[in-house]
């Protein structure tokens, strides 16, 4: 089974509302990323965020990690049309050999309507 | 800079027959990963290589194999094609396990 479920499957939102992603994730982590992909694209890397940090910013990217429930939340703020992709979590695991091991969520599909 | 660079971007096989995807990375990074996308499954990881000579199973590595003799090229093989194998397969690279990854364009393989 996967190591991260995202919340919810798919999300439709207006241009200009933010727009907010969960993750959550089954053992104890290293870190957690965050991945855009557009349509029958390759994924982009977002943020990365460490499991001693709680919060990261990057751009409209607010980011938010809560290892004690294990799971982190995606806040895109101010949402536009170009925003429209899936997104996903990943994790490496914090255990021998399974830090090296990127290992994906199911993904949230978002769309933002103009 | 060219990236990740996966070839070929399409790919047709008949059921048994075998084949090679290609993926380099002009990035001088030592982690590299396989991942196939199916439809609702998000990424499973196949293989991974945190270095020239190392490889390692991922979720999902039966039906494939890899090498690593360089830092740039990571090839996976189908060894005989299944139906089950038809995929979109994404091959990735990073500094190490702390950084972001960098992904290829992905190969669309259709296995009939």
């Amino acid at each position: 089974s996967q190591q991260g479920e995202e919340d919810p499957q798919a999300l439709s939102i207006q241009e200009g509302e933010n727009a907010t992603m969960n993750c959550s994730y089954k053992t104890s982590i290293n870190n957690l990323q965050w991945y855009r992909q557009n349509s029958g694209r390759g994924l982009v890397h977002l943020i990365l965020i460490r499991s001693n940090e709680r919060e990261k910013h990057s751009g409209r990217l607010r980011v938010t990690l809560d290892t004690s429930k294990k799971s982190s939340s995606l806040l895109i703020t101010a949402s536009r049309a170009a925003d429209t992709a899936s997104y996903f979590c990943a994790t490496t695991m914090n255990y021998g050999g399974a830090t090296n091991k990127l290992i994906f969520g199911t993904g949230t599909l978002l769309a933002v309507q103009p | 800079n060219a990236g990740v660079t996966q070839t070929p971007k399409f790919q047709v096989l008949k059921t048994g027959q075998s084949m090679t995807l290609q993926c380099a990375q002009d990035m001088n990074h030592e982690y590299m990963s396989w991942y196939r996308q199916d439809p609702g499954m998000g990424l499973r990881l196949i293989h991974y290589s945190v270095g020239a000579g190392i490889t390692d199973q991922g979720e999902v590595p039966n039906g494939y194999n890899v090498s690593r003799s360089t830092t740039e090229d990571f090839p996976l093989r189908l060894l005989s094609a299944a139906p089950s194998q038809t995929s979109v397969y994404f091959c990735a690279s990073s500094r190490t396990a702390n950084y972001g990854y960098t992904f290829g364009s992905g190969t669309r393989l259709t296995v009939v």
